[in-house]
């Protein structure tokens, strides 16, 4: 079973900062099976990011995947306001498993 | 539009049953896998198994295995999470999710809003 781990655990930015979140797999997963979730206080999950790379329908193109083989990135260019939250990556496969999470709060 | 909307909350005692649904609108039902994911309070998401509409196939995550029963009614498009005896340990939101069923990518891009089960004496 492939394990995820995300770091930082908590992000401190300011708005206007760029954000580095990691998505570190167990071993090597295709990046076609790499996703990123974002989720907000009292919401469910929305996805941003699937295949690592692209974006999904209405995301902002500040919001950017990469990565391959066990490491994995998502990267907020600009903060904005709305995007304090928390972030989850997520391998899909035979089974489906989900990272930690990484939580992006305002400095 | 593509809508998952999930049944209201829910108070139970230890030992009670339950289910909840998930009913899908603005797309074919059967075209896409339904998955289930606890939240626990304060917690990250767990994935606990999916349901294919079309036949009702089922794969459990081992951690949910035996605890939990998934099932469709694909003639009102609805999925179910189905416990038969609950524990104080099963408090916390559940989440369905929508997955192509064929393809490459398995991204869950709509989820419902979530339903929160509380279970307490």
């Amino acid at each position: 079973e492939i394990v995820l781990t995300q770091s930082p655990g908590t992000l401190s930015l300011s708005p206007g900062e760029r954000a580095t979140l990691s998505c570190r797999a167990s071993q090597s997963v295709s990046s076609s099976y790499l996703a990123w979730y974002q989720q907000k206080p009292g919401q469910a999950p929305r996805l941003l990011i699937y295949g690592a790379f692209t974006r999904a329908t209405g995301i902002p193109d500040r919001f950017s995947g990469s990565g391959s083989g066990t490491d994995f990135t998502l990267t907020i260019s600009r903060l904005e306001p709305e995007d304090f939250a928390v972030y989850y990556c997520q391998h899909y496969g035979s089974s489906f498993t989900f990272g930690p999470g990484t939580k992006v709060d305002i400095k | 539009e593509v809508q998952l909307v999930q049944s209201g909350a829910e108070v139970k005692k230890p030992g009670e049953s339950l289910r909840i649904s998930c009913k899908g609108s603005g797309y074919s039902f059967t075209n896409y896998w339904i998955s289930w994911v606890r939240q626990m309070p304060g917690k990250g998401l767990e994935w606990m198994g999916r349901i294919d509409p079309t036949d009702s196939y089922t794969n459990y995550s081992p951690s949910f295995q035996g605890h939990v029963t998934f099932s469709t009614d694909k003639s009102i498009s609805t999925a179910y999470l189905q416990w038969s005896s609950l524990k104080a340990s099963d408090t916390a939101m559940y989440y369905c999710a929508r997955h192509p069923t064929t393809g490459i990518t398995q991204e869950f891009d709509y989820w419902g809003q979530g339903t929160l089960v509380t279970v307490s004496s």
